[in-house]
């Protein structure tokens, strides 16, 4: 059974860095799909912030682009977010998911963790 | 970008009725692309539907998907108490992939 967790930081302050890890158990991120991040805040819809595949070609959100990072560690099976200069509008619920082979649809998906920008 | 839009923003119903809730896409999109999702309070989204009428595994079904172009609907023939939740669909068409508003389904 696939699963995803992610951790990180539930706080961060205004003008800081939003890091968060997702660990994959249940099948390599070495596999023939691409990983992705996507966040909710409190309330409102679902966006998708950006993908990476195994080889570490990612692909991000053009609205969030010249902000966010992400990357991968094959030798501990996870993928990682890095969100700079970040503000209230970014307080939200962070998914890490896997696309389906095809890159058509989110099959797996983590539990979510809240991250909160304040002071 | 392509803009997908669900109606209505809420449908109010009772157990065993049925449930039909729209997604229009911006621009056509191949039906292999369009996906519908599930999500209850403080969970995360549930894959229901891919390929716009293909179930995910362990869909029950009464979910159902139908639709080409840029109309798509899902369908749940008889609500159970379980279903009442949020739906949202989503597109891989064309990048970045995007996900509708959501509806909400309310127990009436």
């Amino acid at each position: 059974q696939v699963q995803l967790q992610e951790s990180g930081p539930g706080l961060v302050k205004p003008s800081g860095t939003l890091s968060l890890t997702c660990a994959v158990s249940g099948a390599s991120i070495s596999s023939s799909n691409w990983w992705s991040w996507v966040r909710q805040p409190p309330g409102k819809g679902l966006e998708w912030i950006g993908e990476i595949y195994h080889s570490g070609s990612p692909n991000y959100n053009p609205s969030l682009k010249s902000r966010v990072t992400i990357s991968v560690d094959k030798s501990k099976n996870q993928f990682s977010l890095n969100l700079t200069s970040v503000t209230a509008a970014d307080t939200a619920v962070y998914y890490c998911a896997r696309l389906s082979g095809g890159r058509l649809h989110f099959d797996y998906w983590g539990q979510g963790t809240l991250v909160t920008v304040s002071s | 970008e392509i803009v997908l839009t669900q109606s209505p923003g809420t449908l109010s119903l009772s157990p065993g009725e049925r449930a039909t809730l729209s997604c229009r896409a911006s621009q056509s999109l191949s039906s292999n692309y369009l996906a519908w999702y599930q999500q209850k309070p403080g969970q995360a989204p549930r894959l229901l539907i891919y390929g716009a009428s293909s179930r995910a595994t362990g869909i029950s079904d009464r979910f159902s998907g139908s639709g080409s172009g840029t109309d798509f609907t899902l369908t749940i023939s008889r609500l159970e108490p379980e279903d009442f939740a949020v739906y949202y669909c989503q597109q891989y068409g064309g990048s970045p992939p995007t996900f509708g508003q959501g509806t909400k389904l309310e127990i009436k």
